[in-house]
């Protein structure tokens, strides 16, 4: 069965550094996302991207964060300049169509600022 | 920003018998409903939906219930077996902002021998 694949799956990282995290999504899918959840919090949807542009963001998706399609396989989410805050678990998810339905999501990346 | 509720972080049910998880939810713009599944150190991974039109859908030993006047809806799962063991999020999303889920905070269900 087709998956999003996410790497790395752990990354440690001291506040004020860049990370980019890296997802391949499944190949004839046309949208993706990212979400993230604070250990112990909800699942929050952060971005939604189709056709090389966001489509939608939540308030959480702020200047210090930034997603590209750089070489039509992969889409990555980058931070700008880590807080402790940051800390949490990443998703990456992908879709064939728009709309709830039929999103896959990846296993994650967790990612740890120190 | 509560607008997705299950009020219940965790039910432990015996193996053979029902499951049932609970959801509320508080913005009537909601028009479609998920549930998602998920073990550890794995993504949440699609089970079942609903759309604000039916009040049931079923698929397997799964069943969802919508109860639009309640705001409510449940996930029946019958019988329950050991591979259920995981954490359930109730999901909801708009037609007016379809490709964004609101996720609700979890249940994790036990099934006991």
């Amino acid at each position: 069965e087709p998956e999003v694949t996410q790497t790395p799956s752990h990354q440690v990282t001291q506040m004020g550094q860049e990370v980019i995290l890296r997802c391949v999504p499944i190949s004839n899918h046309l949208y993706f996302y990212w979400y993230r959840q604070i250990l112990g919090q909800k699942v929050e949807f952060l971005v939604s991207f189709y056709n090389n542009e966001i489509s939608e963001k939540s308030e959480i998706f702020d200047d210090q964060f930034s997603v590209e399609r750089p070489d039509g396989s992969n889409f990555t989410l980058k931070i700008r300049s880590t807080k402790l805050e940051d800390s949490a678990m990443y998703f990456c998810a992908s879709s064939v169509s728009q709309g709830a339905d039929g999103y896959t999501f990846g296993s994650g990346t967790r990612l740890t600022v120190v | 920003d509560q607008q997705v509720k299950q009020n219940s972080p965790s039910l432990s049910v015996q193996e053979g018998r029902i499951s049932i998880l609970n959801c509320d939810y508080t913005n009537s713009m909601f028009d479609y409903f998920l549930w998602y599944k998920k073990y550890p150190a794995e993504g949440p991974t699609f089970l079942i939906s609903i759309s604000s039109i039916k009040d049931k859908n079923e698929d397997g030993r799964f069943t969802v219930f919508l109860n639009k006047s309640a705001k409510h809806l449940s996930l029946h799962i019958v019988p329950s077996q050991p591979g259920d063991s995981a954490v359930y999020f109730c999901a909801a999303s708009a037609y007016s902002s379809a490709s964004k889920i609101i996720f609700g905070s979890g249940t994790r269900l036990s099934i006991r021998p």
